[in-house]
């Protein structure tokens, strides 16, 4: 079936530093989304790309989707401890033919050293 | 407030037994989900409805049930049928369920067995 991977599955940054997580479905996307899930906590939304090639920024965040939509990328400059956490990307499963389920990535986890 | 409401936030099992996780919410969402988290684990789709009186299954939906006769409520019961039902699970919701909308989700329910 679909499956959408990410890597690094664990990074370690001194707060200052850049930060980047890939994503990388089987098939191609129709959109795809990124949440952010504190420690202890759940995931919330941050953003969607849904056209090829398309870069969306959030003050440190920049968020791009591929120009095939089969991977996107989140990278945050100057990382902050405020931004630890697992960052998740999240597509709809066009391979099992239910556009209404979003599989999950298996996520980054974020660790900043101050 | 509006928003996804989970309880309990901590469940504990006994062998043999069935447990119910309750989600509530009040953004009247049509579409509901159930995902598990697994620790260091990306969030996988247990069951999931788009109408009421109706639900499909995801991708791990053995051992677990499902009903959703209101709107605003989708309970998950975890059966004996599930061996491994230790995990942290999360209730989640969206306007219609296209795929396309960005989920929100309750603060969690932690199941873990005695």
């Amino acid at each position: 079936g679909q499956q959408v991977m990410q890597i690094p599955q664990y990074q370690h940054v001194q707060e200052g530093e850049d930060f980047t997580t890939y994503c990388n479905s089987s098939t191609t996307l129709s959109n795809i989304q990124w949440y952010k899930q504190r420690p202890g906590g759940h995931p919330v939304f941050l953003i969607q790309l849904v056209k090829s090639g398309e870069v969306k920024k959030q003050k440190r965040l920049t968020f791009q989707f591929g120009e095939a939509k089969k991977n996107s990328s989140l990278h945050i400059t100057a990382t902050q401890t405020t931004d630890v956490g697992t960052y998740f990307c999240a597509g709809p499963d066009l391979e099992g033919g239910a556009t209404n389920k979003l599989i999950f990535g298996t996520g980054t986890l974020l660790a900043v050293q101050p | 407030d509006g928003g996804i409401t989970q309880s309990p936030k901590y469940l504990f099992r006994k062998e043999g037994q069935n447990v119910t996780l309750s989600c509530e919410q009040n953004l009247n969402h049509d579409a509901m989900y159930w995902y598990r988290q697994d620790p260091g684990q990306g969030l996988r789709l247990i069951y999931y409805s788009q109408i009421v009186n109706d639900f499909q299954k995801g991708d791990i939906a053995e051992g677990y049930s499902v009903s959703r006769e209101k709107k605003e409520s989708f309970p998950l019961t975890v059966t004996s049928a599930q061996k491994n039902p230790t995990a942290f699970y999360l209730c989640a919701s969206s306007i219609e369920g296209t795929g396309f909308e960005k989920l929100f989700f309750g603060s969690g329910t932690q199941l873990s067995v005695l």
